[in-house]
């Protein structure tokens, strides 16, 4: 099956400081990978969308400077949180798309990542 | 832009029962695919069912399926012999060919022993 990743599971950090989260397709190449942020009990939202090679397209009301994106290869994106405050404690799930593997396109989501913002 | 409506926030079900879940949805689109993801305490979004609009054959998978009503844009999950390892959070979701998925609220399911 197709298997994505994301490292770190969890993570706390101080207020002010920038978090780095990792998005891995483990058994395929992915052209496009997504990025949700989900509050508890609460749907997912997409933040933006990465294309490998290409700057990644946010959605509106997603700060690009807050939420960097980069997809330099087929298979690893990141999404780092530059300074970090409280309301950006959440969960932060990936998605990647094979290339090429299905007709539809479809998403494999990673474990997510639970942020906390101290 | 589309969307997606799923009116009941939580649900039970005895185990062994059957259970379905309500999804709608809104596009002008006419070709597009629809899915229902399960969510368990783990928060790993798993595919239960997808479904290609362009079907009209209810797509089944063992103990899931669904009821799609491509004129009313209604997309039920039913799922029966409610398990206990069923409890989770449900969510439909909306994709155009190759295009973003669009999720729906999430419907709480609780499967009681």
């Amino acid at each position: 099956g197709a298997v994505v990743s994301q490292h770190p599971s969890w993570v706390i950090c101080k207020s002010g400081t920038s978090v780095k989260i990792e998005c891995r397709s483990l058994d395929f190449q992915a052209t496009t990978m997504f990025w949700y942020r989900q509050f508890p009990k609460q749907s997912l939202m997409l933040m933006a969308t990465s294309n490998e090679g290409s700057k990644a397209t946010y959605e509106q009301g997603v700060e690009k400077d807050k939420f960097l994106i980069n997809h330099a290869s087929l298979t690893l994106s990141t999404l780092t949180v530059t300074s970090a405050h409280p309301e950006d404690s959440s969960f932060y799930i990936c998605s990647a798309r094979a290339a090429g593997r299905t007709p539809l396109g479809e998403q494999f989501f990673g474990p997510g990542t639970r942020l906390t913002v101290l | 832009a589309q969307t997606v409506t799923q009116s009941q926030p939580e649900m039970s079900v005895q185990e062994a029962e059957t259970v379905t879940l309500s999804c709608t949805y809104d596009t002008s689109e006419n070709n597009y695919y629809l899915f229902w993801y399960k969510q368990p305490p783990s928060r790993q979004m798993i595919l239960v069912i997808r479904q290609e609009a362009y079907k009209q054959q209810n797509a089944t998978e063992n103990r899931f399926s669904v009821n799609f009503q491509k004129a009313a844009k209604s997309f039920s999950l039913k799922i029966s012999d409610s398990q206990l390892g069923d409890t989770a959070m449900y969510f439909c979701a909306f994709m155009k060919a190759g295009n973003m998925l669009t999720f729906g609220g999430g419907t709480r399911l609780m499967v009681k022993p």
